[in-house]
């Protein structure tokens, strides 16, 4: 049973430049959320994909998009890089028949460096 | 006020004790919680969730949640050196994202 795959692990971009990270979630699972973590905090909600449509999004600017395909697998973009988008990218996934209490399971995370 | 709040540690305890690790939510709305490990430079990984009241076991591990206090813990009887890591508290609240808090830094003393 694959769990949450997620691809880089690691990057070093520049500001100004765009990145895009990739997502595939659990076997089983439909729901694709992401998040990220600065050093020393905990996660924060970026935005949620279910049937490849954005369904919830949280505090971060439009330089952050997201796409969801048929197959579930999701991608997220960040443009015009800042060095404060640095940070571990983390890809959640879960079943989306349910709206609370559904568990949300992790990938490894990619980190991202901006320079 | 922040709407999920950890003490950030670290919490020292010696090894075969209990940590008794502590969180606090602001929305009375919130119906399930949940328990993360992180481990340095590693993803956080489920312990455990709870949703009603009282008390919920998971091996060593048991979670505890009183939502008219707006508190919910998680116990961790004989702790281990492996056991040390950053325990992050997550809180939904009937959205579809999930609110963390700052986790606390577990340091299991051998």
């Amino acid at each position: 049973d694959a769990g949450v795959t997620q691809s880089p692990t690691h990057l070093i971009k520049t500001r100004g430049q765009q990145v895009t990270l990739r997502c595939s979630p659990k076997s089983g699972h439909d729901t694709v959320s992401w998040y990220q973590q600065a050093l020393g905090q905990g996660p924060q909600f970026i935005f949620q994909y279910y049937e490849e449509e954005e369904r919830q999004r949280g505090n971060f600017p439009d330089r952050f998009s997201g796409h969801q395909f048929p197959n579930y697998s999701s991608e997220l973009n960040v443009n015009a890089l800042l060095l404060g988008d640095s940070a571990l990218y983390l890809c959640a996934s879960s079943l989306g028949s349910y709206i609370s209490g559904n568990t949300i399971y992790f990938g490894e995370g990619s980190w991202l460096t901006v320079v | 006020q922040k709407e999920v709040e950890q003490n950030s540690g670290p919490l020292s305890v010696p090894e075969g004790a209990i940590a008794s690790l502590n969180c606090t939510y602001s929305d009375r709305g919130s119906q399930s919680f949940f328990w993360y490990r992180q481990y340095s430079g590693k993803s956080p990984e489920l312990i455990m969730f709870i949703y009603s009241n009282g008390d919920k076991e998971d091996g060593r591990f048991t979670a505890q949640l009183n939502k008219a206090s707006q508190y919910v813990s998680l116990l961790i009887r004989d702790s281990q050196p492996s056991d040390s890591a950053t325990y992050l508290c997550a809180v939904n609240a009937g959205t579809y994202k999930y609110i963390f808090g700052t986790g606390t830094r577990l340091k299991v003393l051998a």
